[in-house]
C-alpha cells in the first residue's frame, strides 16, 4: 500500500534551519507530486510547498519564499523540507501528502506528521 | 487569495443526527473542493474531492455537493467515529487553500 513515513520531531532555536524527511513507498514515486502542508497548534491548515519528484520542479507559497528548499532524492524515494530562519511563528506539525492521482491536487495519503518546535 | 469561511465553527449532535457542514469561497472554485477529515494527533484524511466523489474506502453516508462559491457536506446519519474536525480545500486558485475548519462534536 502507499506510505508516506516522515521523520521524528525536532526541536530548534530561532535562526536555525530544520530538515524534514518524507519517505515514500509503493508506488512509482516519480509519478506524483508530493506536498508540504503545515498545521500550527491547535490552528488549521496551511500550504508550504510542493515538488514534482520526476524533474525536481518546486513551487512555493509565497510566504516561504527564499527560506523554503523542497528537495527529491529519487534512488530512497525520499523527499525532504528544509525551512530556514526559523521563528516561533514556523512552530507547527509539517505534513508530506501525496496527490491522489497524477494531475490532481487533492491529498491522499498523508504522512504521519512531524512536529517542529522552535523555542530559544 | 481564494478565502474560504465555513460554518458553523462546532457542531453538536447525536448518534443518528444529520449533520450539515458548509464552505464559502471568496472567489468561484467551480467544482474544485475537497473535503478532509482530522482527528486529534491524526493527519487528514481525504473524504470528498471534485466536490462531490467520495474518496476510496468513505462511507456513503459522506457526501458533497455544490459549485461555484457555495459547497456542503452532508454526514447522514452521524456515527460515534465521526467525531472530527471536518476541512474544505480549493485548488482552483493558486495559492491553494484551506477553510478554518468546522468540529463536530458527538453527543
Amino acid at each position: 500500500q502507499v506510505q508516506l513515513v516522515q521523520s521524528g520531531a525536532e526541536v530548534k532555536k530561532p535562526g536555525a534551519s530544520v530538515k524534514v524527511s518524507c519517505k515514500t513507498s509503493g508506488y512509482t514515486f516519480t509519478g506524483y507530486y508530493i506536498y508540504w502542508v503545515r498545521q500550527a497548534p491547535g490552528q488549521g491548515l496551511e500550504w508550504v510547498g510542493r515538488i514534482n519528484p520526476n524533474s525536481g520542479d518546486t513551487y512555493y507559497a509565497q510566504s516561504f519564499q527564499g527560506r523554503l528548499t523542497v528537495t527529491r532524492d529519487t534512488s530512497i524515494s525520499t523527499v525532504y523540507m528544509e525551512l530556514s530562519s526559523l521563528t516561533s511563528d514556523d512552530t507547527s506539525v509539517y505534513f508530506c501528502a501525496r496527490v491522489r492521482a497524477s494531475g490532481e491536487t487533492w491529498f491522499d495519503p498523508w504522512g504521519q506528521g512531524t512536529l517542529v518546535t522552535v523555542s530559544s | 487569495e481564494n478565502v474560504l469561511t465555513q460554518s458553523p465553527a462546532t457542531l453538536s449532535l447525536s448518534p443518528g443526527e444529520r449533520a450539515t457542514l458548509s464552505c464559502r469561497a471568496s472567489q468561484s472554485v467551480r467544482s474544485y473542493l475537497a473535503w478532509y477529515q482530522q482527528k486529534p494527533g491524526q493527519a487528514p484524511r481525504l473524504l470528498i474531492y471534485d466536490a462531490s466523489k467520495r474518496a476510496i474506502g468513505i462511507p456513503a453516508r459522506f457526501s458533497g455537493s455544490g459549485s461555484g462559491t457555495d459547497f456542503t457536506l452532508t454526514i447522514s446519519s452521524l456515527e460515534p467515529e465521526d467525531s472530527a474536525i471536518y476541512y474544505c480545500q480549493q485548488c482552483s486558485d493558486w495559492p491553494l487553500t484551506f477553510g478554518g475548519g468546522t468540529k463536530v462534536e458527538i453527543k
